[in-house]
């Protein structure tokens, strides 16, 4: 079956910008996490959404949101972009209460200049 | 404290020969799994292994192993036998069943010299 899928691959955008991420998860699985990764702090938790409702939240500014559509889908948004905001966004799903971890999509790589 | 403590930022192996990342975990759910996961330069996680709490044997995939010491909240990443492809970024996770959390080390960069 297909993975998770990320789109898209890479972007640039400019301080002061929004920008939008799509993930779409493994068919079946319903449940979608949001991760940020940069050299310097690692992987942070962002988010998870399970069945269209938020689950978990970390510690990020309300600058960044997220939502999940009735198929699974979900999207992640950053308005008013910053350069310390320029990292690897990755997406991952999971079945509701699977006794396996996380399947993970390639990433957004997003650069803010 | 840390739920999940990877020691070592970064490791040198021999190709062909064994390496052991380590891992401790802190958690006070009795369910829970133990995975580990692989990071290329490309960027995608690519899951290892996985342990569960209640499994009594060490899991076992190819060529990778867990050493899954429960009493010492250890769960250890044996690769044997290391190829150049090995060379990544491996993290030690953790998903608490009961609490719904998941959490992420710190990782550790392995390098495979030939």
């Amino acid at each position: 079956k297909a993975g998770v899928t990320q789109t898209p691959r890479y972007l640039i955008k400019t301080r002061g910008q929004q920008v939008t991420l799509s993930c779409s998860p493994i068919s079946g699985h319903r449940s979608v996490s949001w991760y940020q990764q940069t050299p310097g702090q690692g992987l942070q938790f962002l988010f998870e959404y399970f069945s269209e409702t938020q689950r978990n939240k970390g510690n990020f500014p309300g600058r960044f949101s997220g939502r999940q559509f009735s198929n699974s889908r979900s999207e992640m948004n950053v308005s008013t972009l910053e350069l310390g905001d320029s990292a690897l966004y990755l997406c991952a799903s999971t079945s509701s209460w699977g006794n396996y971890g996380y399947t993970f999509g390639s990433g957004t790589r997003l650069t803010v200049v | 404290a840390q739920k999940i403590t990877q020691t070592q930022p970064g490791m040198f192996v021999q190709e062909k020969e064994a390496v052991t990342l380590d891992c401790t975990y802190d958690t006070s759910d009795q369910s829970y799994g133990l995975f580990w996961y692989k990071q290329p330069s490309s960027g995608e996680m690519i899951f290892l292994i996985y342990q569960g709490s209640y499994d009594e044997q060490n899991a076992t995939e190819g060529r990778y192993s867990l050493n899954f010491q429960k009493a010492r909240k250890s769960a250890n990443l044996v690769i044997s036998a290391s190829q150049l492809g090995d060379s990544a970024m491996y993290f030690c996770a953790m998903r608490e069943y009961n609490f719904n959390k998941f959490y992420f080390g710190s990782g550790t960069k392995l390098n495979v010299k030939p």
